[in-house]
């Protein structure tokens, strides 16, 4: 079964860059998969970023950018501060009404 | 203000059945292009999608979870239910409700819900 893979952490600088990605075990991501991102820090519901692919949501910073790169979509955070140390989600739309989320990735800034 | 709110049991007994209420405000069950997920989270653990519901009943189910699920909506009610059958120890999780923005984007999901935190043990 295809699993949604991101990376298990990751850490950045104040200030810094940041891509998360999300691939698939087998192939590649494209825009056709719908991809959306979504944070969550600790002890809270998980607020939509971006969705189909780079539409950022309503109220949320332009520092929070998506985009395909090579086969998987990706996250980029640009100046990172300290409250963007969180949960991050990816979810793919796998078509047939399936959505499937990755594994998630825990953003350090420090 | 768009808000989903979930309701259920805190505790159940293994082998039992779940059954969650998500009520909705602020938007219509009837409308067209929306609809409502459910989406769980074990504790320390990664979300998962579970299934949804739009207006005209159409529903979908994870693949490794639908012989255990069923999805229904009252609309007159503005709540949508989910049912899980045959509950374990590994289905403690956080249970959220999430309204899906667009049907040609079901993984397009806001606002959430603040979740309900089920517990499976005897």
């Amino acid at each position: 079964q295809t699993v949604v893979t991101q990376e298990p952490s990751f850490s950045v600088s104040p200030g810094g860059t940041v891509t998360l990605t999300c691939g698939l075990s087998s192939g590649s991501v494209s825009t056709s998969y719908y991809p959306s991102w979504y944070q969550q820090t600790p002890g809270q519901a998980p607020r939509t970023l971006i969705y189909s692919t780079n539409t950022r949501s309503s109220g949320v910073p332009d520092r929070f950018s998506g985009s395909i790169l090579g086969n998987k979509a990706a996250l980029t955070i640009t100046g990172a501060q300290a409250d963007d140390e969180s949960d991050y989600y990816c979810v793919l739309y796998m078509g047939s009404g399936i959505s499937m989320f990755g594994g998630g990735t825990k953003l350090t800034v420090l | 203000q768009v808000t989903l709110k979930e309701s259920g049991p805190v505790l159940v007994k293994p082998t039992e059945t779940l059954t969650l209420t998500c009520t909705v405000s602020g938007f219509s069950l009837s409308n067209a292009r929306m609809g409502v997920s459910w989406i769980r989270q074990p504790p320390g653990k990664a979300l998962e999608w579970l299934a949804h519901i739009f207006s005209n009943d159409e529903k979908s189910y994870s693949t490794s979870l639908k012989s255990r699920l069923t999805i229904s909506k009252d609309t007159s009610k503005s709540q949508v239910v989910l049912t899980m059958t045959n509950m374990d120890p590994v289905d403690t999780a956080t249970y959220y409700c999430a309204r899906i923005l667009d049907r040609l984007r079901p993984n397009w999901f806001d606002p959430w819900g603040q979740g309900t935190l089920v517990t499976v043990s005897s």
